[in-house]
């Protein structure tokens, strides 16, 4: 079983700002992590993944993030926030042991950009 | 980019009501799946399936049934719709075919349901 904690269900910044997401997971299996935008009225949009080698991971309009399995972390960073960044956040987690079960999303982090 | 459609985006129905959210992809994967998200909340798998004539529960109990005639449609029917049933649905698809697969989901833009 997984399960996601996403630490801030909101969060503000200035833009030009650094963002932080956090996001921990726990997996019974190595996990694969993601990272998904939703912005108003629209569906999911795949930000960046951690399946297998290198633990930072870059991903779109600047986001990165980088697995730390000592910490079971997946935490999302941007140097510079851009008003545009301002949406919905969730991080994912799927066990790598195969099957069609699905994602398991955390709570979700709205990301305020303050201009 | 990914080609994954649902309609309608979104709909208000009355109590009792026979609805049927359609999704349909385009990049012939072999895994769907449906999402239920309440405002302000995490998203909740309420269905999924392999592939053609394959359906399987998901973790969060659901009145919705679903089916997969074809491998691009995966309809999603509630044959009487309720003020509980109000939420955004979202269709997602996969495609695992391979040694690694690619793992990550593509979504629809979600179908917003009102139950009056």
């Amino acid at each position: 079983a997984q399960s996601v904690t996403q630490l801030g269900s909101h969060v503000s910044v200035s833009e030009g700002a650094l963002v932080l997401l956090r996001c921990n997971y726990s997996s019974s299996v190595p996990p694969y992590l993601f990272w998904y935008v939703q912005y108003p009225n629209q569906g999911l949009q795949l930000l960046l993944k951690y399946t297998t080698g290198a633990t930072l991971v870059k991903g779109i309009n600047g986001f990165e993030a980088e697995f730390k399995k000592s910490e079971t972390s997946f935490h999302l960073t941007k140097p510079s926030a851009h008003m545009s960044d301002a949406a919905e956040y969730f991080c994912a987690v799927r066990g790598s042991g195969g099957g069609a079960d699905g994602l398991t999303f955390g709570k979700g982090t709205h990301l305020i950009i303050q201009p | 980019e990914a080609d994954i459609y649902q309609t309608p985006r979104y709909l208000v129905i009355g109590t009792g009501k026979k609805i049927t959210l359609e999704c349909s992809q385009t990049m012939g994967h072999d895994k769907m799946y449906w999402y239920q998200q309440d405002p302000g909340m995490e998203l909740h798998l309420i269905h999924y399936s392999y592939g053609v004539n394959s359906t399987e529960k998901g973790d969060l109990s659901s009145e919705s049934t679903v089916s997969r005639i074809r491998t691009e449609h995966f309809p999603l029917t509630l044959e009487s719709a309720r003020p509980s049933h109000t939420s955004q649905y979202l269709c997602a698809s996969s495609e695992t075919r391979g040694r690694e697969g690619r793992h990550e989901q593509f979504f629809g833009p979600g179908t917003r349901l009102t139950v009056l």
